[in-house]
């Protein structure tokens, strides 16, 4: 069964800093990616989506992640990070063609100091 | 407003109780999920319906059904209440069948309810 793991669960990083999520799913055929954020007393909405294609895949507010087959990961950037960047992260994996589960890591608290 | 509404909120019951939790799907979206968040096991897939059929299962335990009616709303039934059953659940739903098998016809995005938080004492 398809797996994910997020190996950062808290993150605390200035304005302006660079940031990096890590991703790792684990499952042998194909997938579809997701990233989702819940910002504070929000619902959880979709960032960015890989399916197929362009490995490197533009989200919105200027976040980008990196789909490298070879090392099973899917790692969400962002250059310059801002104070309203603050909220949990989730990445989430399908196993295409197999079943419709998406699949969610435990999330990663970042916390964006001003 | 993600269109996507569940009740109750909040939810404060006795451990051996059964509760019922609702989710009205947004318009036009055919497809259901189940989501129980907790500190320690993060957001866990438990089921989805598609336009009425049960469609994937994850871990969800045989205390805990569901079932998707003809206008497509949801509901999660818990019942022989557990303390480690406190938890927010989240209601999930989508246009299509889901990402995996309609392949290209379908967004794979879902929009999340705002969850129910339930507490058993």
């Amino acid at each position: 069964a398809q797996s994910v793991s997020q190996h950062n669960h808290h993150v605390i990083l200035s304005e302006a800093a660079s940031l990096e999520l890590g991703c790792n799913y684990s499952y042998g055929g194909t997938v579809n990616l997701f990233w989702y954020v819940q910002y504070p007393g929000q619902h959880l909405q979709l960032l960015l989506k890989y399916f197929s294609g362009d490995p490197l895949v533009k989200g919105i507010k200027g976040f980008e992640a990196e789909f490298i087959k070879s090392k099973f990961s899917f790692n969400l950037r962002k250059p310059s990070v801002q104070w309203s960047d603050t909220a949990e992260y989730f990445c989430a994996v399908n196993a295409r063609g197999r079943d419709d589960k998406i699949i969610f890591g435990k999330g990663t608290r970042l916390h964006i100091l001003p | 407003d993600s269109g996507v509404t569940q009740t109750p909120k909040h939810l404060i019951t006795a451990t051996g109780q059964r509760v019922t939790l609702r989710c009205s799907p947004r318009s036009g979206d055919l497809s259901v999920y189940w989501y129980q968040q907790s500190l320690d096991q993060g957001l866990q897939f438990l089921i989805q319906y598609y336009n009425g059929e049960e469609r994937a299962k994850g871990n969800i335990l045989e205390r805990f059904s569901a079932q998707q009616f003809p206008d497509l709303h949801s509901e999660l039934n818990l019942s022989s209440l557990e303390l480690g059953d406190s938890a927010l659940y989240f209601c999930a739903s989508s246009v299509g069948s889901g990402p995996g098998l309609a392949g290209g016809g379908d967004t794979g995005e879902l929009f999340f309810g705002e969850g129910s938080r339930l507490t058993v004492l």
